[in-house]
């Protein structure tokens, strides 16, 4: 079975401050791993998504996640926070070939001036 | 292209009323789901649809049912509304759910339950 479990439901961060977003994953077989942004009021857009091609994986508006299997990790950072970055993000595991996406339970992130 | 489309995108119900969140998509994918978005919870998985004429549950099923007739439109019905049914609902779609595919995702429906 696939589970992903993010372990900050709020992370609070400066303007130009480094952001990091922390999710572990279970899962039985080689995954496929998504990050997800919700802004408020509006719908889910997919920031970047881990398919196995390489480990290191770069996203929209300068974000980036490495997937690590000995730590089952997919860690989003992103150098340099913008106003425009606080959101919620999801971390997503994909529930294999059922077609079902399994997602974290979500961590929001705010940006002080 | 208008993507996935979620209409209406607010909606107040009273308890034991009945009704159908509508989602369309243009983007002529097989896979469709519906998702309703709880506080702390992430979201979690009603029902989905790998084609025309095929359903099936999720993990949140009860109380709820869905129809696919055509690729396009995929509705969800609230058969007798539960405060406990007050969530966010997103429909989402996919060209077909592998491991990797990326899913689109509508704006979302705002239901109060009173």
């Amino acid at each position: 079975a696939q589970s992903v479990t993010q372990l900050d439901s709020h992370v609070s961060v400066s303007e130009g401050t480094p952001v990091l977003l922390r999710c572990n994953y279970s899962s039985s077989y080689s995954p496929s791993l998504f990050w997800y942004v919700q802004h408020p009021n509006k719908g889910l857009q997919l920031l970047l998504k881990y398919t196995s091609a390489a480990t290191l994986v770069k996203g929209i508006n300068g974000f980036e996640a490495e997937f690590k299997k000995s730590e089952t990790s997919f860690h989003l950072t992103k150098p340099s926070a913008h106003m425009s970055d606080a959101a919620e993000y999801f971390c997503v595991v994909s529930g294999g070939y059922t077609g079902k996406l399994i997602f974290g339970q979500g961590t929001t992130l705010q940006v002080k001036p | 292209n208008a993507g996935v489309t979620q209409t209406p995108k607010f909606q107040v119900l009273k308890t034991g009323q009945s009704m159908t969140l509508q989602c369309a998509q243009d983007m002529n994918h097989e896979y469709m789901s519906w998702y309703r978005q709880d506080p702390g919870m992430g979201l979690r998985l009603i029902h989905y649809s790998v084609g025309a004429g095929i359903t099936d549950q999720g993990e949140v099923p009860n109380g709820y049912n869905v129809s696919r007739s055509t690729t396009e439109d995929f509705p969800l019905r609230l058969l007798s509304a539960a405060p406990s049914q007050t969530s966010v609902y997103f429909c989402a779609s996919s060209l077909v759910q592998t491991l990797n595919t990326e899913a689109f995702f509508g704006q979302g429906t705002r239901l109060t339950v009173v």
